[in-house]
């Protein structure tokens, strides 16, 4: 059963960078058919997808959050990254990492990590 | 777009269903999960109608059209969370999340 946890600062200022990583456990990060995904919610708000990666390296971005966001891979680490810059308090929110799984040429998120809190000060 | 309503209610024992509306929906995989409170979000029909090993044959769903929909046969207090609809767009490479429904046990 494969366990995804995120990790990073849960402070972040306005303005600056927000780096988190996703650490993937009981599978590698390697196999195929599965796109590696990070999705936030606002407090009391609904669920957000900000993008993927594959294993080849290939991303897809959310076109609102396109030109802010990299997500990047480590597969020596077993571990995928997300950097969004020129935070605002607009990004504070719940960050979740998540598997999705492409085995029918689709998208289904089948394994999530339990969320990172971020808070964006000024 | 995928479009829930924000809320439904219903009794203990009943039929609760949660629709997600959008353009053509039923020619994509409608995706839902369910989360509660300070969880993450776990997926209880996937491919429009099937369930995930451990999820009560209670739920259900279907697509078709510009509707999915989610139904939850004799609802029990534990039910009592937000559902959310989700499809991939093969076209734009985008994930995109319905607005979520509440699901109130009265």
């Amino acid at each position: 059963q494969v366990q995804l946890l995120e990790s990073g600062p849960g402070l972040v200022k306005s303005s600056q960078t927000l780096s988190l990583t996703c650490t993937v456990s009981g599978g590698s990060i390697s196999s195929g058919y599965h796109y590696w995904s990070w999705i936030r919610q606002p407090a009391g708000k609904g669920l957000e997808w900000v993008g993927r990666i594959y294993i080849g390296g290939s991303t897809n971005y959310n076109p609102s959050l396109k030109t802010r966001v990299t997500i990047s891979v480590d597969t020596s680490k077993n571990q995928f990254s997300l950097e969004m810059n020129s935070v605002t308090a607009a990004d504070t929110a719940v960050y979740f990492c998540a598997r999705g799984n492409a085995m029918r040429g689709d998208c289904l998120f089948d394994s999530w990590g339990q969320g990172h809190l971020v808070t964006v000060s000024s | 777009v995928l479009t829930q309503p924000p809320s439904v209610s219903v009794a203990p024992g009943k039929t609760a269903t949660v629709t997600c509306g959008g353009n053509n929906v039923g020619s994509k995989s409608m995706h839902w999960y369910q989360q509660k409170p300070g969880q993450a979000p776990v997926v209880v029909i996937y491919y429009d109608s099937e369930r995930p090993s451990g999820i009560p044959e209670r739920f259900s769903g279907a697509n078709s059209g510009n509707t999915a929909t989610l139904t939850i046969s004799r609802v029990e207090a534990g039910d009592e969370a937000d559902y959310y609809c989700q499809v991939w767009d093969s076209m734009s490479d985008q994930v995109t999340f319905g607005g979520g429904t509440k699901l109130t046990v009265l």
